[in-house]
């Protein structure tokens, strides 16, 4: 069954560096999504992308995130200037359609544990 | 102001016991989509069933069916015959017209032999 990829599993930067974390959406979706989670706490969403532009985004997603579809395949978040609180879990997610009345769920990948220090 | 809410932090049950996991959501929109999802301690986010508003029809998806009341705006999920693989973190999370998804605190299971 094809599904989202995310490298690394586990980034470790130095507070103040840029960190760019990857994300390879399943093929045919067409709609991608981040989120983050923070140790013990819910999953927060941060923004969504469609069409190579960001159709929504979260409080979180400050000007310090940015998003980018490089090429036909993949799907990044770059974190600038990192911050000790910006040390979470980063899922990223794909879905072949959007839309309310869409039975299809975001599919997620399994994280990208970012430990800023 | 809280869209999902899941008032239950931890919870208890007997392997090969059914198990039921409060969501109670909060939206004005008339339309709107419904999951759960799981994520064991490994990690990952596992979904597991859907729901839309229009739909009349309870969902059901194997062991898992969610208890859906719309006047009482609540999803509640049901495990049927747990197993002990059914131990994990349990997200409800909500879909609205223009919005993506936004999940609740999580209910930790524990299913115990």
């Amino acid at each position: 069954e094809p599904e989202v990829t995310q490298t690394p599993s586990h980034q470790v930067t130095q507070m103040g560096q840029e960190v760019i974390l990857r994300c390879v959406p399943i093929s045919n979706h067409l709609y991608f999504y981040w989120y983050r989670q923070i140790l013990g706490q819910k999953v927060e969403f941060l923004v969504s992308f469609y069409n190579n532009e960001i159709s929504e985004k979260s409080e979180i997603f400050d000007d310090q995130f940015s998003v980018e579809r490089p090429d036909g395949s993949n799907f990044t978040l770059k974190i600038r200037s990192t911050k000790l609180e910006d040390s979470a879990m980063y899922f990223c997610a794909s879905s072949e359609i959007a839309g309310v009345f869409s039975n299809q769920p975001q599919h997620f990948g399994d994280g990208t544990r970012l430990s800023i220090l | 102001a809280q869209k999902i809410t899941q008032t239950q932090p931890g919870m208890f049950v007997q392997e090969k016991e059914a198990v039921t996991l409060d969501c109670t959501y909060d939206t004005s929109d008339q339309s709107y989509g419904l999951f759960w999802y799981k994520q064991p301690s490994s990690g990952e986010m596992i979904f597991l069933i859907y729901q839309g508003s229009y739909d009349e029809q309870n969902a059901t998806e194997g062991r898992y069916s969610l208890n859906f009341q719309k006047a009482r705006k609540s999803a509640n999920l049901v495990i049927s015959a747990s197993q002990l693989g059914d131990s994990a973190m349990y997200f409800c999370a909500m879909r609205e017209e223009h919005n993506d998804m936004r999940f609740g605190a999580g209910t930790r299971l524990t299913v115990k032999p």
